[in-house]
């Protein structure tokens, strides 16, 4: 079964509202998750970093009172997009790591439309 | 100089044939190296990770990597239509924790 899960997988919103993703780590107890924003036919671009019970680092050109990130426990972590807008539309993938070198998951994704 | 580079194809090969995508990277302390396959819309999927010198195989899939001319080639024998989807590299560096870098991928297209 799956791993790692991400609510919801799509979601559509009108131009300046907020948004929360949660990602949740089913299996395991996930130390660290990444989220990650994906464009059509790019790569996946991190956007943060995050660890349990701490505040998230993130990543340069990234605003982080925009995409505002919670990692309470070891088992869920969300991004909230806030005032979304229209070139906020992308792919939101979180990956989940813990417990070794190899033991990382991505997420299946949510897909975010901004109208 | 992207840290992890891959060319973006499209890489076509007939079925049955050895597809063979690479990547370089430019950190030399990178340590950990790692294939992801993407198909559309879906997110990435951990095919094969490598961690030293030489080659890794695991069914059709084969890894190589070259740390003194820093890069890694996944070569997926016997290709079908189904392996048709991009191929993400990815690296961790010493000291990097968890944290990956990813190149921009290369799509490959396997024709029946």
């Amino acid at each position: 079964g799956a791993v790692v899960s991400q609510h919801p997988s799509w979601v559509i919103c009108k131009s300046g509202t907020s948004v929360k993703i949660e990602c949740r780590s089913l299996d395991f107890q996930a130390t660290t998750m990444f989220w990650y924003r994906q464009f059509p036919k790019q790569s996946l671009m991190l956007m943060a970093t995050s660890n349990e019970g701490s505040k998230a680092t993130y990543e340069q050109g990234v605003e982080k009172d925009k995409f505002l990130i919670n990692h309470a426990s070891l088992t869920l972590s969300t991004l909230t997009v806030t005032s979304a807008h229209p070139e906020d539309s992308s792919f939101y993938i979180c990956r989940v790591a813990g417990g070794g070198t190899d033991t990382q998951y991505f997420g299946p994704g949510t897909r975010l439309t901004v109208l | 100089q992207k840290e992890v580079e891959q060319n973006s194809g499209p890489l076509s090969v007939p079925e049955g044939a050895i597809a063979s995508l690479n990547c370089t990277y430019s950190d030399r302390v990178s340590q950990s190296f790692f294939w992801y396959r993407q198909y559309s819309g879906k997110s990435p999927e951990l095919i094969m990770s490598i961690y030293s010198n030489g080659d890794k195989e695991d069914g059709r899939f084969t890894a190589q990597l070259n740390k003194a001319s820093q890069y890694v080639s996944l070569l997926i024998r016997d290709s079908q239509p189904s392996d048709s989807a991009t191929y993400l590299c990815a690296v961790r560096v010493t000291g990097g924790g968890n944290k990956l870098t990813f190149g921009t991928g290369t799509q490959l297209k396997v024709e029946l």
